[in-house]
């Protein structure tokens, strides 16, 4: 079974500025993909960014990096340069990854992001 | 390209009453899959078909059942409805083996 762990309910940043996300998580499989989503309040779940177990170097998107550190079980998101439209809800996710079948996410219970001018 | 898309966008239904809703994948993609988030938690898996098949079902009572279609399109069922079935409704399609999901926008169901 995997557990996603989002400690922060909310975080506040000025636009601009930088933020990090934490998200730590538990799993006994030995490959797997960690995700990130942004949901504003709309609803839909935005991809955001993918980090596999086994890749060596942290994933970048635009201005979203992850910061993974396997041995402390952890998968942070910066954000970098915050905007306005950057305020919004950010899950953290994993799936395994496994070689056949199929496996599903498992959602971490959310950051409530907001930016201030 | 046109993204997932679910219908209807809100639902209101009583206790008792059923409910389907539907989702059309990403063309190409074979692979559907239904979260239920319930309002301040994360999305919790309900069930995920491939080719037409069940490949997995998450902790949900029998209430719930889908079922996807030659097209990959895919409808969720749920049969007397509770207060606690209250919830936005998410469809996620994924092409075969593809380590993403694209979601929909989902329903908002309320039961009164």
């Amino acid at each position: 079974a995997q557990k996603i762990t989002q400690t922060q309910p909310g975080m506040f940043v000025q636009e601009k500025e930088a933020v990090t996300l934490d998200c730590t998580y538990d799993t006994s499989d030995q490959s797997y993909g960690l995700f990130w989503y942004k949901q504003p309040s709309s609803g839909e779940m935005i991809f955001l960014i993918y980090q596999g177990s086994y890749d060596e170097q942290n994933a970048t998107e635009g201005r979203y990096s992850l910061n993974f550190q396997k041995a402390r079980k952890s998968a942070n998101l910066v954000i970098s340069a915050s905007q306005l439209g950057d305020s919004a809800m950010y899950f953290c996710a994993m799936r395994p990854i496994m070689n056949s079948g199929y496996s599903t996410l498992t959602f971490g219970k959310g950051t409530m992001l907001l930016v201030s001018p | 390209d046109a993204g997932v898309t679910q219908s209807p966008t809100h639902l209101i239904k009583t206790r008792g009453q059923h409910v389907t809703l539907r989702c059309s994948p990403i063309s190409g993609h074979k692979s559907v899959s239904w979260y239920q988030q319930v309002l301040g938690q994360g999305p919790q898996f309900i069930f995920q078909y491939y080719e037409k098949e069940e490949r997995g079902r998450g902790n949900f009572p029998d209430r719930f059942s889908a079922r996807q279609f030659p097209n990959y399109s895919s409808e969720l069922n749920v049969n007397a409805l509770l207060l606690g079935d209250s919830a936005l409704y998410l469809c996620a399609s994924s092409p075969n083996r593809d380590y993403g999901y694209t979601f929909g926008s989902g329903t908002r169901l309320t039961v009164v």
